[in-house]
């Protein structure tokens, strides 16, 4: 029972390619997230939808467009891929908008690598 | 500007000791302080959070210590087991839990 799920978990491309990421959550829950991980560990904040609507936008790089079909699924499509967009991608959910007080729950990660 | 800072970067433990991270924010509306673990090739995952309006909280061997007034606050692992090597991540919640901000990640060995 996969409570926040990712596909692929790891992807290989060239740099200029479109790739897209998946996630799917069966919490129920009403806000979904991408973050961003580096090399260094450091985890930020990318996306935030509350039931698919856009709710954070953290000034990304307009090559990076979520689509949310539905509040159990978010996903991420990138284009032009640059060697600075190599990093392991996060996917998470919450149950609560609205209140600070809420625990979100990742996803095992996709690690996009581009050569 | 980095709004949650973190430190160690790293620590080693023997078995049996207390670990120690520190974190300290500047943004004031901050409302919820969540630290998340994180083992190797895993997404991270809660381990215990505090409000603003608690000065300690502790879960088993997990204590949460805060200080509002100094916008500083720490994670004290006692007893550390070799299961707890991981990177641990001090958070900070905005009043709509909707954006987390994460500190730099501190990565725990604790040795045998």
């Amino acid at each position: 029972d996969t409570a926040v799920s990712q596909t692929p978990k790891y992807l290989v491309t060239q740099m200029g390619n479109d790739k897209s990421i998946k996630c799917e959550q069966n919490l129920g829950h009403d806000t979904m997230y991408w973050y961003k991980q580096d090399s260094k560990k450091f985890l930020k904040i990318m996306f935030s939808y509350n039931n698919k609507e856009l709710i954070i936008n953290e000034t990304v790089p307009n090559r990076f467009s979520p689509k949310s079909p539905d509040k159990a699924h978010l996903n991420l499509h990138i284009n032009s891929l640059e060697l600075g967009d190599s990093a392991v991608y996060f996917c998470a959910s919450s149950q609560f908008a609205g209140t600070a007080y809420n625990e979100q729950f990742f996803g095992p990660g996709t690690r996009l690598t581009v050569l | 500007q980095q709004q949650v800072k973190q430190s160690p970067q790293s620590l080693i433990v023997q078995k049996g000791g207390i670990s120690i991270i520190n974190c300290a924010y500047e943004n004031t509306a901050f409302d919820y302080f969540p630290w998340y673990q994180q083992f190797p090739g895993k997404g991270p995952a809660l381990l215990i959070a505090i409000r603003p309006d608690v000065s300690e909280k502790k879960e088993g061997r997990f204590t949460i210590s805060f200080n509002k007034s100094a916008k500083q606050f720490s994670l004290h692992i006692m007893d550390s087991q070799p299961g707890d090597s991981a990177t641990y991540f001090c958070a900070a919640s905005n009043p709509a839990g909707n954006k987390l901000t994460f500190g730099g990640g501190t990565r725990v060995l604790v040795k045998p």
